[in-house]
């Protein structure tokens, strides 16, 4: 059974970079039938899909995100990391990783990590 | 991408039916059966109810159940329990190798 669980600042000041690195244990990172990827929900909105990664490195965003999002992976450690850039207040969210196997549907989930954006 | 239409909110009597419909585009829930919803409690991690349309992982109780016709998905509970009461949101595949989730829909059970 996979873990997965998101750790980086619960607080971002505006304007700055918002970063998460999700650890994924119970399982390697690279196997084939896996994407990975990573999902938020504002206070009181619903679910946003940001992100998804392939062991490889092959990433698909959200269109509405993509200038700003950076999904890497780093195999060695079986983790892979969220980077946000330029954050307002309506990035607040929490943020989840995922797995999500055989590219159709999300198996795990992390915890959920609140991220702030204020100064 | 646009989110995918759900109502945002439905709800039923313990032991009545209700059904849940996820309403996208011929770029997404359309043109793929990959379409999943999840049962989401606040608090705690969603959990997947139904998989690529009409799936049940296993062990999950058949009294969910999942349909398409065309651009739209649904999501059906039948003899409906206290427990079932929560957020439910869809997702699917999109033609731009994303995936794109429902606003959701607070199911309450009367």
């Amino acid at each position: 059974q996979l873990r997965l669980q998101e750790s980086g600042p619960g607080l971002v000041k505006p304007s700055e970079t918002l970063s998460l690195t999700c650890t994924v244990s119970g399982g390697s990172i690279s196997r084939s039938n896996y994407y990975w990827g990573w999902i938020r929900q504002p206070p009181g909105k619903g679910l946003e899909w940001i992100g998804t990664i392939y062991y490889s490195g092959n990433t698909y965003y959200n269109p509405s995100l993509k200038s700003r999002v950076t999904i890497s992976v780093d195999t060695s450690k079986n983790q892979f990391s969220l980077k946000l850039s330029s954050v307002t207040a309506a990035d607040t969210a929490v943020y989840s990783c995922v797995s999500i196997l055989e590219s159709t549907r999300i198996d795990y989930w992390g915890q959920g990590a609140l991220v702030t954006v204020s100064s | 991408q646009s989110a995918l239409t759900q109502p945002a909110s439905v709800s039923g009597s313990p032991g009545q039916s209700i059904t849940i419909s996820c309403t996208g585009t011929s770029s997404d829930v359309g043109d793929y059966n990959y379409v999943s919803w999840y049962q989401h409690h606040p608090g705690k991690a969603p959990k997947l109810m139904i998989y690529d349309v009409t799936m049940r992982p296993s062990g999950l109780s058949n009294r969910f159940s999942g349909s398409k016709s065309g651009n739209t998905a649904s999501l059906t509970i039948s003899g409906l329990q206290a427990e079932d009461e929560a957020d439910y949101y869809c997702s699917s595949y999109t033609s731009r190798s994303t995936w794109v989730f429902g606003g959701g829909t607070k199911l309450t059970v009367l």
